[in-house]
């Protein structure tokens, strides 16, 4: 079975703030994807990485930045965390067609 | 852009009835894949089509890719509680790039005991 771990389940950080959301899978998928879900919008993609060291802007990439030093971990990087940041994110790998999702991080940004 | 129209919104049933609700495109997918969302956790993929007309099932879930290639379907067959949650589909949208996805904008399905 795939396995896409995410560092945390639930995070409340203070506007301002750095923030770190990491994503681990098990499958040694070539593929990695950030998304944000919020009601009524839908899944934005925000960043993807076709390889190690390599990213991609997604739709919504303003604010956020990402890290993959290795295959099988995606990080994403709230530099600033602002309110209109919180969200539930979501974390993919895929070996190209079908994603394989995380049970994602409920961020909190106060 | 491509966009992925799911319908119906939402659904509200009883305990023991069929579902069925299907997704639509206005250019030609080569994939599409279904995906069901519980409360507070991640998609999980519950079908994937990789071929015109093509039906696949999966428990009491069956998927089809339409022969147009501009639309799928999914049915659950005698519903039980825990198919509550949103059913995404989702399909590449370049035909030669099979990496990126769009996503439907979800049925919502509640089941009622």
């Amino acid at each position: 079975d795939v396995k896409v771990t995410q560092s945390s389940r639930y995070l409340v950080k203070r506007t301002g703030e750095k923030v770190f959301l990491e994503c681990v899978q098990d499958m040694d998928h070539e593929n990695m994807f950030w998304y944000r879900q919020d009601p009524g919008l839908g899944l934005r993609l925000i960043y993807f990485s076709y390889d190690v060291k390599m990213k991609e802007k997604g739709d919504i990439p303003e604010g956020y930045s990402v890290s993959r030093e290795k295959k099988e971990r995606f990080s994403l990087i709230l530099e600033s965390a602002s309110t209109n940041q919180t969200s539930m994110y979501l974390c993919a790998s895929s070996p190209g067609s079908a994603e394989y999702f995380g049970p994602g991080t409920r961020l909190t940004v106060t | 852009g491509q966009q992925l129209n799911q319908s119906p919104q939402s659904m509200f049933i009883q305990e023991g009835e069929d579902v069925s609700m299907n997704c639509t495109s206005s250019s030609i997918f080569n994939t599409w894949l279904w995906y069901k969302q519980e409360p507070g956790e991640g998609p999980v993929l519950l079908i994937a089509l990789y071929k015109a007309g093509e039906l696949t099932s999966n428990g009491r879930l069956t998927a089809q890719f339409g022969i147009t290639r501009k639309d799928s379907f999914l049915n659950i067959s005698a519903s039980i509680p825990s198919d509550v949650g949103i059913y995404f589909c989702a399909g590449p949208p370049h035909p030669y790039n099979t990496d990126k996805l769009i996503f439907g904008t979800g049925t919502r399905l509640q089941v009622f005991p």
